[in-house]
């Protein structure tokens, strides 16, 4: 059972848009929910995330909406970048399960130049 | 991020043979984990350690085994390897609990 779904697959964006990446979760035990970045043949790296007591959290060009009620959280990237190329992971974590990550399957956002 | 180290970085073996895969650390976090990466599944955990010796099972914990005999080293151990079992495996380590970083990964290739 998939606990954190995430959408879309594949994302490709133009240089300058805003990518849109959509996560929602099932159990209502989760406390914490970061995003991490990976480029091929990295490990993923946390990104940005955020506590069910915020709706919002911004970090430079990368925001994170949360929505407690529809159980569902976004990552927004401005202004993206070439750069932002890589694969995004969504993820949640109970602090009552000994913090073990629960991550979305993963989106490959590609910035075209 | 926290110096976490993986070794060996590539692996091919052969079905049936024994495999291990350390993890090291020099952050002295107290939480450790074993994730594998495969294309369409994303990152499923394997196991987990909670302390010295103190370790427990992931949703993906069938034909794997590991040992935590002091902080800095989490092995994880594939008693007689499959094909199934190729994959890419990280290692992550946690100090704050919710904030986990993750190694640089272990291509390892059963043929």
């Amino acid at each position: 059972q998939q606990q954190v779904k995430q959408s879309p697959q594949s994302l490709i964006v133009q240089k300058g848009g805003i990518s849109i990446i959509n996560c929602a979760y099932e159990n209502t035990a989760f406390d914490y929910f970061p995003w991490y970045q990976q480029f091929p043949g990295k490990g993923p790296a946390l990104l940005i995330a955020i506590r069910p007591d915020v709706s919002e959290k911004k970090e430079g060009r990368f925001t994170i909406s949360f929505n407690k009620s529809a159980k569902q959280f976004s990552l927004h990237i401005m202004d993206s970048q070439p750069g932002d190329s890589a694969t995004y992971f969504c993820a949640a974590i109970s602090g009552g399960s000994n913090y073990k990550l629960t991550f979305g399957k993963g989106t490959l956002l590609t910035v075209n130049p | 991020d926290a110096g976490i180290t993986q070794s060996p970085r590539h692996k091919v073996t052969e079905t049936g043979t024994p495999v291990t895969l350390r993890c090291h650390q020099t952050e002295n976090h107290r939480y450790m984990y074993w994730y594998r990466q495969d294309p369409g599944h994303g990152l499923r955990l394997i196991h987990y350690s909670y302390g010295v010796k103190d370790t427990d099972k992931g949703e993906v914990s069938d034909g794997y085994s590991v040992s935590r005999s002091k902080t800095e080293d989490f092995l994880l151990t594939l008693e007689s390897a499959t094909s199934s079992q190729t994959s890419v495996y990280f290692c992550a380590t946690s100090g704050s609990h919710y904030e986990q970083y993750f190694g640089p990964g272990t291509r390892l290739t059963v043929t």
